[in-house]
This record gives structure tokens, sequence and C-alpha cells, in this order.
């Protein structure tokens, strides 16, 4: 079965960096994507990583080492819009569907 | 503008109903998705569907039923056989050997029992 483990609330000032952290135990898995969602809003896509290594996206990064089972999402200037619920979430293998983390729920202070 | 939609945004059933929610998406999408969430928890999969007339359950798909007669649409029907079934309901869709995983979802519905 997968598990993706995240932490469930991170808090962070305006302005500065944040990183989200997503571990995982799993048989194995196509890439891991990151999805935003807003209070009662729909999960949008941020990003994904099919292979190691960091993607980069605007203010938004994600990396992933398969080796070591963990991947991060990198937040840089942080904005109060940024205030919102980030999951992880995997493709294992043989499906076409996604199995989603538990969440983190970042919450950005003036 | 093309897009998923669900309907209706806030739903209330009485125990022992059978509702039906709407998911219709215009993307031309061949996968869809039924995922529920519950307070400050994340998405469970229901129900999928990769083509027309084809759909597999998902993690949670007891108390569930879906149909696929369209590609563009994926109702779910919450049945009386489903225990608890107050949640936020999303729909997603998804297109055939994308290069990422991405999952476009609709905007939700609440479903309350009273």
């Amino acid at each position: 079965g997968q598990s993706l483990e995240q932490p469930s609330e991170v808090t962070a000032v305006e302005g500065a960096i944040v990183q989200i952290n997503c571990t995982y135990q799993t048989s194995g898995f196509y890439g891991l994507s990151w999805y935003q969602q807003h209070d009662g809003g729909a999960p949008t896509f941020l990003s994904y990583n099919a292979l190691d290594g960091l993607e980069e996206t605007g203010r938004f990064s994600s990396f992933l080492s398969r080796s070591d089972s963990y991947g991060y999402l990198l937040l840089q200037e942080l904005q109060m819009k940024d205030s919102a619920s980030y999951f992880c979430a995997v493709r294992p293998p043989g499906a076409n569907n996604l199995f989603f983390g538990t969440g983190t729920r970042l919450t950005v202070i003036p | 503008d093309g897009g998923i939609t669900q309907s209706p945004k806030y739903l209330f059933r009485k125990e022992g109903q059978n509702v039906t929610l709407s998911c219709e998406q215009n993307l031309n999408h061949d996968a869809m998705y039924w995922y529920r969430q519950d307070p400050g928890q994340g998405l469970r999969l229901i129900y999928y569907s990769q083509i027309v007339n084809d759909f597999q359950k998902g993690d949670i798909a007891e108390g569930y039923s879906v149909s696929r007669e369209k590609k563009e649409s994926f109702p779910l029907t919450v049945t009386s056989a489903q225990k608890n079934p107050t949640a936020f309901y999303l729909c997603a869709s998804k297109t055939q050997g994308a290069a990422t995983d991405t999952q476009y979802f609709g905007p939700g519905t609440r479903l309350t029992v009273l």
C-alpha cells in the first residue's frame, strides 16, 4: 500500500521561505505531484517531479529523492494568499489514479 | 471556457435517502475521478473511470455508485448504505498519456446529512 506523511500545520512569515515535507512508504510510483487547496475550494496543480532533483516554477519549487523516500515543496517570497492546504500525491504503479498525502495547512502571518 | 462543473454546491439530505452529485467536464478528458474530503484531511478516492462505460472502485467505494454513459459526465450517487456521508465531494478529470499526473478539479459539492 501507500503512505504519504506530511506535517499537519506550518506557520511562516510573509516574505520568508517555507519548506513542506512529504515522506512516503510505497512500493513505487511514477512521480510526485503537489496540489494547493484554499479553504472551501478546489485543489489546483502546482508541481510535478518525475525524476529526482529540483523542479522550479516561479516562486514554487519541488524536490524529490527516491533513495531517501522524501520530497518537499519550497515556497519563496511568501505572500498572504499562499495561506492554504498543500497536498503531495503519487500515482501507484499500474494505476491511473492519484494517492494523496494527509495535507499540510500553511498559515502565512504578517 | 473549458473546465469541470459540479452541482449543486451545497446539498442537504435526510438519512435513508439516495442523492446524486453531478460532474460535467468539457475538457475532452478521458479519465474522471471522485474524491471524498473530510475536515482537515486529505482526499480519498471513491471511484474512477478511464473510459466511457467503464469504472473502477477506489479506496472507499462502499455505499457509493457511479455511471459513465458519456465522456463528459460522471455522476456519483451516495446511497443510504453509506453510513457517514457528510463530507466535501470533489470531482476531477485528467487526459490520458499526459507527461504529468495533473488532475483538474471541480469546485466541489458539500453534502450534509440531516
